[in-house]
């Protein structure tokens, strides 16, 4: 029962520095999602995706793209990294637009200096 | 625009009490709602959920109550061990402007003395 698997759990990058953070899921969910988790703050949504092969923006999208090539997986870029996308991202999946049954990863944690 | 909020930053309790930890929300349209527990270095676990049609639902030690009058959502913990030190968020989830939308609480960090 592996649920939502992210890769890496955490990594370091340069100022400008590109990569992918990897996500996936065996629950058959249509719903995926890419949080960010700052101190003191609630989690907040970059982008999601509805289906295979659709994405949509969140609430704070500036700076990273999403793909959705396969239904079970995610892909979350960072085109070049800046300081201030030093975080820990969260995906999560559902079966519902309504919320049911979000289930989470363990997280990425990300530093970019 | 809507948010979800919590009353109490940290919330400290002794092994065996019972804990409290409230939420309050202002999307009146929300109809699901849901507490989850944040080990550190994890991603939030799932604990229990209510819907709007509902003012109480009973998990195992835990209880949830919704007071939809005042926006209000607690989550009561029976008994807290040393295993419930965590942070425990809330979210609601209802029908926003774009479409239905699930908006996370910031959390009460929860420490239980042995």
């Amino acid at each position: 029962n592996a649920g939502v698997t992210q890769t890496p759990k955490f990594r370091v990058l340069k100022t400008g520095q590109s990569m992918t953070l990897l996500c996936a899921q065996d629950m058959n969910h249509e719903y995926m999602y890419w949080y960010r988790q700052d101190p003191g703050m609630g989690l907040r949504l970059i982008h999601y995706s509805v289906g295979e092969g659709t994405t949509a923006k969140g609430e704070v999208p500036d700076g990273y793209n999403v793909s959705r090539l396969k239904k079970q997986n995610f892909l979350l870029g960072l085109e070049s990294a800046a300081p201030s996308q030093t975080s820990v991202y969260f995906c999560a999946s559902s079966y519902s637009e309504q919320g049911y049954g979000y289930t989470f990863g363990s997280g990425t944690r990300l530093t970019v200096v | 625009g809507e948010s979800v909020g919590l009353h109490l930053p940290t919330l400290s309790v002794q092994e065996g009490d019972n804990s409290i930890i409230n939420c309050a929300y202002s999307n009146s349209a929300s109809d699901y709602f849901i507490w989850y527990k944040q080990e550190s270095g994890k991603g939030p676990q799932f604990i229990i959920d209510i819907r709007s049609n509902m003012d109480k639902r009973q998990g195992q030690r835990v209880t949830v109550l919704l007071n939809k009058t005042v926006k209000h959502l607690s989550l009561q913990i029976a008994a807290t061990q040393p295993g419930d030190s965590a942070v425990y968020f809330c979210a609601e989830n209802g029908l926003n402007t774009g479409g239905f939308k699930t908006i996370f609480g910031a959390g009460t960090r929860l420490f239980v003395k042995a």
